[in-house]
C-alpha cells in the first residue's frame, strides 16, 4: 500500500529551529504537501512540493527530494502558537486524487 | 474559514442507529473528500467524488456510504454504528488539478 513515514513527536524550545522529517513510496508520486492541525481544528494547507528543493513561505518551509522518496518540514523562530501536529501528505498520479495522509508528527513547543 | 462546510459540528447517537454527515464545498470546487480521524490517528481517506461521480475509494466500510448531488453538495451516510465509529469526520474540497485540499471544521461522531 502507500504509506508515510513521520516522528510521532517532537519537542523544541521557543524561538529554535525544528525540521520534521516524512519519507514515502515512490511509485506514482505526484507531489508532497504539509498540513497543520490545532487540536479540534481542521488541517490546514502549509506548503507543497513536486519538484526537488526548498520552497520558503515565511517562517515554514519545505524541501523535497524526489531520488530519495523524502521530504522535510522545516519551522523556524517557532512560537507556542507553534505547538500543533502536522501533516505530511502525498498524492499520486495526478493533482485530482486523494491526499494520503502520514499519521502526523504532534509539536510541542516549550519556553 | 476555509469555505468549507459541514454538519452538524457534534453528533451523538446510540450504537445500530444510521446518522448523515452533510459537506457544501467551497464554490467551485468539483472534488469532495471523506476523511475519518480517530483519536490520535492520521486522516484516513474514505471516499472521493468528483463532479456527482465517486472518482476514488479508500477504506471505507459497506455500512458506510456517500453521495454527491448535482449542487456539489455531498453526504456521508453512516449506519448499524458501532462504538469504534466514533470520530471526527472530515470532508475536504478542491478544484481540478489543484494540489491543495480545503478542509471543513469536521463533525465529532460520539457513537453510545
Amino acid at each position: 500500500g502507500q504509506s508515510l513515514e513521520q516522528p510521532s513527536e517532537v519537542t523544541a524550545v521557543e524561538g529554535a529551529i525544528v525540521q520534521i522529517n516524512c519519507t514515502y513510496q515512490t511509485s506514482g508520486f505526484y507531489g508532497l504537501s504539509w498540513y497543520q492541525q490545532h487540536d479540534g481544528g481542521a488541517p490546514t494547507f502549509l506548503s507543497y512540493n513536486a519538484l526537488d528543493g526548498l520552497e520558503e513561505t515565511g517562517r515554514f518551509s519545505s524541501f523535497l527530494s524526489r531520488s530519495d522518496s523524502y521530504g522535510y518540514l522545516l519551522l523556524q523562530e517557532l512560537q507556542m502558537k507553534d505547538s500543533a501536529s502536522y501533516f505530511c501528505a502525498v498524492r499520486y498520479d495526478s493533482g485530482n486524487t486523494p491526499l494520503v495522509f502520514g499519521k502526523g508528527t504532534r509539536l510541542s513547543v516549550i519556553a | 474559514d476555509s469555505g468549507v462546510t459541514q454538519t452538524p459540528k457534534h453528533l451523538i447517537t446510540a450504537t445500530g442507529q444510521r446518522v448523515t454527515l452533510r459537506c457544501s464545498p467551497r464554490s467551485g470546487d468539483l472534488s469532495v473528500y471523506w476523511y475519518q480521524q480517530s483519536l490520535d490517528q492520521g486522516l484516513q481517506f474514505l471516499i472521493q467524488y468528483y463532479n456527482g461521480e465517486e472518482r476514488a475509494k479508500g477504506n471505507i466500510l459497506e455500512r458506510f456510504s456517500a453521495q454527491q448531488f448535482p449542487d456539489l453538495h455531498s453526504e456521508l451516510n453512516l449506519s448499524s454504528l458501532e462504538l469504534g465509529d466514533s470520530a471526527l469526520y472530515f470532508c475536504a474540497s478542491s478544484a481540478e488539478m489543484n494540489t491543495e485540499a480545503f478542509f471543513g471544521q469536521g463533525t465529532r461522531l460520539t457513537v453510545v
